[in-house]
């Protein structure tokens, strides 16, 4: 069975304090990892896509990294907008049609 | 036009009631998604379509019927429903299948937040 797993639940951060969070992830034939950026009431906005080990992306302040077993998102230098709840997801399955989402990690950056 | 559109924002309904959520997309996106987010939990998948057929059902209650007329709109139709399906309702699109184009992943809609009374 796909599993997908975040940590921490939580995290609460100093402006400018660097940090990464974790997804962990067991799935049979990996065809994408995505995170998303959550905010309270709306719904999940994409970052990014990561497909083999060894891939990274940036966007701005936030960085993926993507290993055979798990994927990080380091976030430089925080900023209290950075805020939010962040999914990690992944695609697998021969036809690509289990999508799972984990838990998710709560951010919070304080000024 | 990169955007998946949501109506009603909110919707407040009574057991007995029936009502529709709607959601639709511009973006030529072949795979359309329900998808149901109760607080502090991660979405979970409802419904997915796929050229406007039904390709998978993740054993939802009959209290939810889903409709795709075209491959732009996507509907959700509510009937008897309970307090517990209280939630935020989330409809996304993606492009289906290859690698290459899935990056950009799904594009989620910012939901309707669903009140049973």
């Amino acid at each position: 069975e796909d599993q997908v797993t975040q940590s921490p639940e939580a995290l609460r951060l100093q402006e400018g304090e660097s940090s990464s969070l974790n997804c962990s992830y067991t799935v049979s034939g990996l065809r994408g990892l995505f995170w998303y950026r959550q905010d309270p009431g709306k719904g999940p906005e994409f970052l990014f896509t990561l497909y083999s080990a060894g891939e990274e992306k940036e966007k701005e302040r936030l960085k993926a990294t993507l290993t055979k077993k798990e994927s990080f998102l380091h976030i430089t230098a925080p900023k209290p907008e950075d805020s939010a709840t962040y999914l990690c997801a992944v695609q697998a399955g021969l036809l690509g049609q289990n999508f799972v989402f984990g838990p998710g990690t709560r951010l919070s950056v304080l000024p | 036009d990169t955007e998946v559109t949501q109506t009603p924002k909110h919707l407040v309904m009574g057991m007995t009631n029936k009502k529709s959520l709607k959601c639709e997309q511009h973006m030529g996106h072949r795979a359309m998604y329900w998808y149901k987010q109760k607080a502090k939990k991660p979405p979970e998948l409802m419904f997915v379509y796929s050229y406007e057929k039904l390709s998978i059902n993740e054993s939802v209650p009959s209290r939810f019927s889903p409709e795709c007329p075209n491959s732009s709109l996507l509907n959700l139709h509510l009937h008897a429903l309970q307090p517990e399906d209280s939630a935020l309702y989330l409809c996304a699109s993606s492009h289906s299948g290859d690698r290459g184009r899935m990056d950009y992943g799904y594009t989620f809609g910012s939901g309707t937040r669903l009140t049973v009374v």
